[in-house]
């Protein structure tokens, strides 16, 4: 019964190409967010989802495009990858945005760009 | 604009020792939250405490504790009779309630190495 679950696990990629990390929750939370952790394990959100609508965006590169179908899914599409894109990419939720409820965190993406 | 330090970089104790792992914090609001997460080695990261920054209550759940002080803008955190289990790198975290969002920053992690 995972809450926060996000594919794939690993990916592994060349530069140029466009690839995607799929995020659900299953936890009923309103708001969903998507964390990037680098090499030094410096955490940054990069982006924020209340029900589907856009919150937060970060100054993160337009390649980085969030998709939230609804509030339950919230998708990363990344085009033209390249090597700085390397990273732990981590889906969260809360309960709502407002509240500074606790984030759930799942348990990450690691991206290797060659 | 906030700032989360965690000066810390790296902390290697023997088991049974205790071990403290400093947050200072900087922030123009009068209202905010601060948080803990703790990071295993697999990766995930696991929330441990939220704290109101009115309530400057020490709090203890367990093996650990955590000592709030808000006139010196710090969040420490002390795990008592430290196990094995315990080796992760640990977050402080601070929200910023004015911002749009639930917005987290993060310090940049300690980890917390204990040897049988």
């Amino acid at each position: 019964d995972t809450a926060v679950s996000q594919t794939p696990k690993y990916l592994v990629t060349q530069m140029g190409n466009d690839k995607s990390i799929k995020c659900e929750q299953n936890l009923g939370h309103d708001t969903m967010y998507w964390y990037k952790q680098d090499s030094k394990k410096f955490l940054k959100i990069m982006f924020s989802y209340n029900n589907k609508e856009l919150i937060i965006n970060e100054t993160v590169p337009n390649r980085f495009s969030p998709k939230s179908p609804d509030k339950a899914h919230l998708n990363l599409h990344i085009n033209s990858l390249e090597l700085g894109d390397s990273a732990v990419y981590f889906c969260a939720s809360s309960r709502e945005y407002s509240d500074n409820s606790p984030l759930h965190f799942g348990n990450g993406t690691r991206l290797t760009v060659t | 604009a906030q700032k989360v330090t965690q000066a810390q970089t790296e902390i290697s104790v023997v088991e049974k020792e205790d071990v403290t792992l400093d947050c200072v914090y900087e922030t123009r609001d009068t209202t905010y939250y601060l948080f803990w997460y703790k990071q295993p080695p697999s990766g995930e990261l696991v929330f441990l405490i939220r704290r109101n920054s009115f309530d400057e209550q020490n709090e203890i759940s367990g093996r650990y504790s955590w000592n709030f002080q808000k006139s010196t803008s710090s969040f420490n955190f002390t795990i008592t009779a430290s196990q094995v289990v315990d080796s992760a790198v640990y977050f402080c975290a601070l929200s910023d309630l004015k911002a749009a969002g639930n917005k987290l920053t993060f310090g940049g992690g300690t980890r917390v190495l204990v040897k049988p």
